[in-house]
């Protein structure tokens, strides 16, 4: 399956904690991207970082990238509960089309 | 600015009758469009994508087809639903391959 995998499935940890959430992948890509869902909700687009990349920052948010391993982490430092929600990452395996891993469920205690 | 509208948002239907989503873009020419279906609590499973008028491409073998009629238009359809076709419809757009996704507000489908 060329589908990307998360890891942890889940995460509980306390407001002002880093998250720190992981992909992997089997085959090349171009691009990985990380989304953002809230139960019930579309997904939202947080942070794309390309194969030449390897690493980008948006706000309390850090990707890596590392192509070598084929993994990605995401980051995310002093969080907060209206981060709870889950996180996807997705890949385009170099072509038209974006796959979207199995997701982690982030859950931040107030 | 951009915008994608998906409807409906909720959607309850008996097994073998027939299903329409439809999702429009405003805002942009010629955009990549695609339908995912999310299962409770799982990841998003590819159904179609289509990166032109008349150009859909289908991921898994299923019960369900896509059309776009128009450039800005994406159609899912299924003739009879089955029970299995229960899930959350998303539809979304980008503006060519390698962009991120703008996604659809759902359709969360129930078959009963």
């Amino acid at each position: 399956s060329q589908q990307g995998e998360e890891d942890p499935q889940a995460l509980s940890i306390q407001e002002g904690e880093n998250a720190t959430m992981n992909c992997s992948y089997k085959t090349s890509i171009n691009n990985l991207q990380w989304y953002r869902q809230n139960s019930g909700r579309g997904l939202v687009h947080l942070i794309l970082i390309r194969s030449n990349e390897r690493e980008k920052h948006s706000g309390r948010l850090r990707v890596t990238l590392d192509t070598s391993k084929k993994s990605s982490s995401l980051l995310i430092t002093a969080s907060r509960a209206a981060d709870t929600a889950s996180y996807f990452c997705a890949t385009d395996f170099n072509t038209d089309k974006l796959i979207f891993g199995t997701g982690t469920r982030l859950q931040v205690f107030p | 600015s951009q915008t994608i509208h998906q409807w409906p948002a909720t959607l309850v239907q008996p097994v073998g009758s027939p299903l329409s989503l439809e999702c429009t873009v405003e805002g942009t020419s010629n955009p990549n469009l695609y339908w995912y279906r999310q299962a409770a609590g799982r990841g998003l499973q590819l159904l179609f994508y289509s990166v032109g008028i008349g150009q859909i491409s289908s991921e898994v073998p299923q019960n369900l087809s896509a059309s776009r009629p128009q450039d800005r238009q994406f159609i899912l359809s299924s003739k009879k639903l089955l029970l299995s076709d229960s899930g959350f419809y998303l539809c979304a757009w980008s503006r060519d391959r390698d962009e991120k996704l703008f996604f659809g507000s759902g359709t969360q489908l129930s078959v009963l």
